[in-house]
């Protein structure tokens, strides 16, 4: 089983609706929360992060941690066809070497 | 600020060939890496070197080496190229923030093993 699971999709939604992304993960120890945004033949960039449980709000972009179930989301209100990406979402520990452990990713396809 | 830097950006190789795979920051980080992402596998550690003149193995190691040239270079070496390694790497570079490790990607390099 790996560390840190995700559906890779691919989710296809319409432009102007709200997109949940979903990750699940098994160490305990994780403390930070991570999601990274990979347009097609780039690399990923860091979209936000969060440390430990709750939410984390920028624009239109909301990341979600429910440490209780291990839980990590993140929200995308009003979509566009430019987030159209992978999004992949990564986690580590808070002490020792805090290697990022990385989801698989999902392809999100937002149709105009 | 050109950020991470990786060349080439594709390349060929014949099975049991070798080649280096370059990368270059210039963000004045200290800890760099070395992923492979194969569809569906996500991104895979295959080196890091957490300051210069330090590497370490990540999950999957074999098959490379590495050599962290001096603070802004991080190179991944192929010694003898097998199909399996037909891959996206990436290179990455970080520094800690509020206790978190963030990490900045450079563009890949596609290499195909025939």
């Amino acid at each position: 089983q790996k560390e840190v699971e995700q559906d890779p999709g691919p989710l296809s939604v319409p432009e102007g609706a709200i997109v949940s992304l979903n990750c699940t993960y098994s160490n305990s120890a994780f403390q930070y929360f991570m999601w990274y945004r990979q347009y097609s033949r780039k690399g990923p960039e860091l979209l936000m992060y969060t440390y430990s449980s709750g939410n984390k709000e920028d624009g239109r972009f909301t990341a979600q941690v429910d440490k209780s179930s291990k839980y990590i989301s993140l929200f995308i209100r009003d979509s566009q066809p430019s987030d159209s990406a992978t999004y992949l979402c990564a986690s580590s520990t808070n002490t020792g070497r805090r290697a990022l452990t990385f989801g698989s990713g999902t392809r999100l396809q937002v149709q105009p | 600020n050109a950020g991470v830097t990786q060349t080439p950006k594709f390349q060929v190789l014949k099975t049991g060939q070798s080649m280096t795979l370059q990368c270059a920051q210039d963000m004045n980080h200290n800890s760099m890496y070395w992923y492979r992402q194969d569809p569906g596998m996500g991104l895979r550690l295959i080196y890091y070197s957490a300051s210069e003149g330090t590497t370490d193995k990540g999950e999957v190691p074999n098959g490379y080496n590495v050599s962290r040239l001096n603070k802004r270079e991080f190179s991944l070496r192929l010694e003898s190229a097998a199909p399996s390694q037909t891959s996206v790497y990436f290179c990455a570079s970080s520094e800690f923030r509020q206790g978190a490790d963030e990490q900045f990607f450079g563009p890949g390099t596609r290499l195909t093993v025939l």
